[in-house]
């Protein structure tokens, strides 16, 4: 079966202007998750979705992150505007139609920022 | 709450020699763990989980762990070290009982000496 894709793999911007990450989660896959990982540190939940519903954003800066799932498909992350310290990876990441706390998460690949 | 501990942000082990991370976990409830590896501009992989049914789990690539509650410890470990296992390390914690919200360790730079 197709990863999980994420678009773009890098992305090097200016502080103060916006960017936004795309992702498609494993076909069937309705739960689905956005981390930020910052250089040295794991990963850490921004966002999770259960299907098109929003089931966890308290770490989500509200001011300035944004995202959405259309259609309990593909989701995007936005930034806006971008700040130093969001220099990071962004990490999508999609789990099981059965859910579960026991279940895998399957990650894509990234999108690493910087911002200048 | 719920959270992890990873003893040494590097490790370093000659080619054939025991590989060991060490992870610590802190939970009210009793937990699920997992350790997922990242190689060089990747995304992250699920090595190995513990659900309960066994105390000692086995992964892939020759890894294994083992959950000790006394110890609060689910430390990975490998026989022989690989130069194909040199990346990142994590260690997560789920909660049972509650949503999928992994939280994860600070991880571990493994690198393998020829």
């Amino acid at each position: 079966e197709a990863g999980v894709a994420q678009s773009p793999r890098y992305k090097i911007i200016e502080k103060r202007q916006s960017v936004a990450f795309w992702c498609n989660p494993i076909s069937g896959h309705a739960t689905l998750y956005w981390y930020q990982q910052i250089l040295g540190q794991g990963p850490k939940l921004l966002i999770q979705f259960q299907n098109n519903g929003v089931v966890d954003d308290s770490q989500l800066p509200k001011d300035r992150f944004s995202a959405e799932r259309l259609k309990g498909v593909d989701s995007t992350l936005k930034i806006q505007p971008a700040k130093l310290e969001d220099s990071a990876v962004y990490l999508c990441a999609s789990s099981s139609p059965s859910g579960g706390a026991s279940y895998e998460q399957y990650f894509g690949p990234g999108t690493r920022l910087t911002v200048t | 709450a719920q959270s992890v501990t990873q003893l040494g942000s590097h490790v370093s082990v000659s080619e054939g020699a025991l590989v060991l991370l060490r992870c610590n976990y802190s939970s009210s409830v009793p937990p699920y763990l997992f350790w997922y590896v990242q190689y060089p501009n990747q995304g992250l992989q699920l090595l190995l989980k513990y659900t309960s049914a066994a105390t000692l789990v086995k992964g892939i690539n020759g890894f294994e762990a083992e959950f000790k509650k006394s110890e609060t410890s689910f430390h990975l470990t490998k026989p022989s070290a690989h130069m194909s296992d040199a990346a990142e390390y994590f260690c997560a914690v789920n909660r049972r009982g509650g949503n999928e919200k992994l939280t994860f360790g600070t991880g571990t730079r493994l690198t393998i000496i020829p």
